[in-house]
């Protein structure tokens, strides 16, 4: 079946620019998790989606980072003027709910943000 | 927090030749451990988890991982490496302090297999 799908693959923006990356999950799944890549920092938790639950955004580093997620499927990773330490490679993830966390997150191609 | 480390930064191994990658874990309670690889310009592929039960967890491409409670390891293991397995390689671990299944991972570990 499909796997997560995330666009655009890459981004080049200039700082000071808004830019919206989007993550399609598995169908079925209604976890969804927000998380990025960078050289310093290895790889970071972002932010939860789960169902309808308001989500779990403590790993944004910063309030120019906001999500959504419209009708419990696809999200949405807005990232507002841009700065130059956001370069990363940005990664969406996807599982179904079950209890104890067991869960096997699948993850997406990323999207590869530049900021000039 | 939890978290996981591994203690290398690269490990070159011969084609055919056994190859593992280290990982340890610091939790508290039960520790479900993942390992991802991920090839060039990829994103995370799963490889295998352990949740419970037998210590030796089989996973894709022939790759399987023990899991040792006393020395709080979770090593990645393949008898044969091929070529076609470099590739980074990321141990995580289900960050329980925050209830909501984020992982934690380590740095990850460039494997290089040498034909």
């Amino acid at each position: 079946g499909a796997g997560v799908s995330q666009s655009p693959s890459n981004k080049v923006t200039e700082k000071g620019k808004d830019v919206e990356l989007r993550c399609d999950p598995i169908s079925g799944h209604t976890a969804l998790y927000w998380y990025r890549q960078s050289l310093g920092q290895g790889l970071e938790f972002l932010i939860y989606f789960q169902g309808n639950s308001a989500p779990d955004k403590s790993g944004l580093p910063s309030d120019r980072f906001s999500a959504e997620r419209t009708g419990g499927s696809v999200s949405t990773l807005t990232i507002q003027r841009t700065q130059q330490e956001d370069s990363a490679v940005y990664l969406c993830a996807s599982s179904r709910r079950t209890s104890g966390g067991t869960d096997t997150q699948y993850f997406g191609p990323g999207t590869r943000l530049t900021v000039l | 927090a939890q978290s996981v480390a591994q203690p290398e930064d690269q490990v070159n191994v011969a084609e055919g030749n056994p190859l593992t990658v280290k990982c340890t874990y610091s939790v508290s309670g039960n520790p479900y451990l993942f390992w991802y690889v991920q090839y060039p310009n990829r994103g995370l592929q799963f490889l295998l988890k352990y949740i419970t039960g037998d210590n030796l967890v089989k996973g894709s491409y022939g790759f399987e991982a023990e899991f040792n409670k006393s020395q709080t390891s979770f090593h990645l293991k393949k008898p044969s490496a091929l070529v076609s397995d470099s590739a980074l390689y990321f141990c995580a671990v289900r960050d329980t302090v925050y209830g909501n299944n984020r992982l934690a991972f380590g740095k990850g570990n460039q494997v290089v297999v040498i034909p």
